[in-house]
């Protein structure tokens, strides 16, 4: 267990709409970042905030955001869902927000679109 | 842009077989190494890291890495497998940048470990 949770762990829901999944870094951590896991993109880096702030952006679709809230805890919201959506989505949390601090993942959150 | 190319997707080894899985980057500056593993159903859990300093790292349950600057590799190897190891092993580089932490993900290989 690495000490960052995420809910729900399945979500199973229809094209066009909008979902948000939630992620609570370990204690002591600032830093949350999210990924997706797809068998077409394999493991793709979305995006990382740091105590609140945005702090590095990747092939995060318009369509997708998130958010870091003043307890750190982050959320991601992805709307007009497609049928390509469905994927593993990783959040990973760290101390700080630099290349030298280790990035620990939580369990994984499953979204199937149909 | 940084990437990270692992070549080899899928490995099949008898038990006590020895492993070395192959990772290459594309990055000209200062780069921290990882390797991570997702044993089936579960999250990606660190094995091991370079950050500086001695090329051969030691990672957890016998697992290794060798930094290979000038061929830009970070090869992963373990001596002697068991069936447990069956998982999918992923290389993964940051680059020191200005801002950020994103790590960078190779494709992944899918190690069975047949008893």
């Amino acid at each position: 267990d690495s000490g960052v949770t995420q809910t729900p762990k399945h979500l199973i829901t229809a094209t066009g709409q909008r979902v948000t999944l939630r992620c609570s870094p370990r204690s002591g951590d600032l830093s949350v970042y999210w990924y997706q896991q797809s068998l077409d993109q394999g493991l793709q880096f979305l995006i990382q905030y740091y105590n609140g702030e945005e702090r590095a952006k990747g092939n995060i679709l318009e369509r997708f955001s998130a958010q870091q809230f003043p307890d750190l805890h982050s959320e991601l919201n992805l709307s007009s869902l497609e049928l390509g959506d469905s994927a593993l989505y990783f959040c990973a949390s760290s101390v700080g927000d630099r290349e030298r601090y280790e990035q620990y993942f939580g369990p994984g959150t499953r979204l199937t679109v149909t | 842009a940084q990437s990270v190319s692992q070549h080899n997707h899928h490995v099949i080894l008898s038990e006590a077989a020895s492993l070395e899985l192959g990772c290459n980057y594309s990055y000209g500056g200062t780069v921290n190494l990882f390797w991570y593993v997702q044993y089936p159903g579960q999250h990606l859990q660190l094995l091991l890291k370079y950050f500086s300093g001695d090329p051969l790292v030691k990672g957890i349950k016998g697992f290794e890495a060798e930094f290979i600057k000038s061929k830009f590799s970070f090869n992963l190897r373990k001596p002697s497998v068991q069936w447990s190891d069956t998982a999918e092993y992923f290389c993964a580089v940051n680059a020191h940048r200005n801002a950020g932490n994103m790590l960078t993900f190779g494709g992944g290989t899918r190690l069975m470990v047949k008893p």
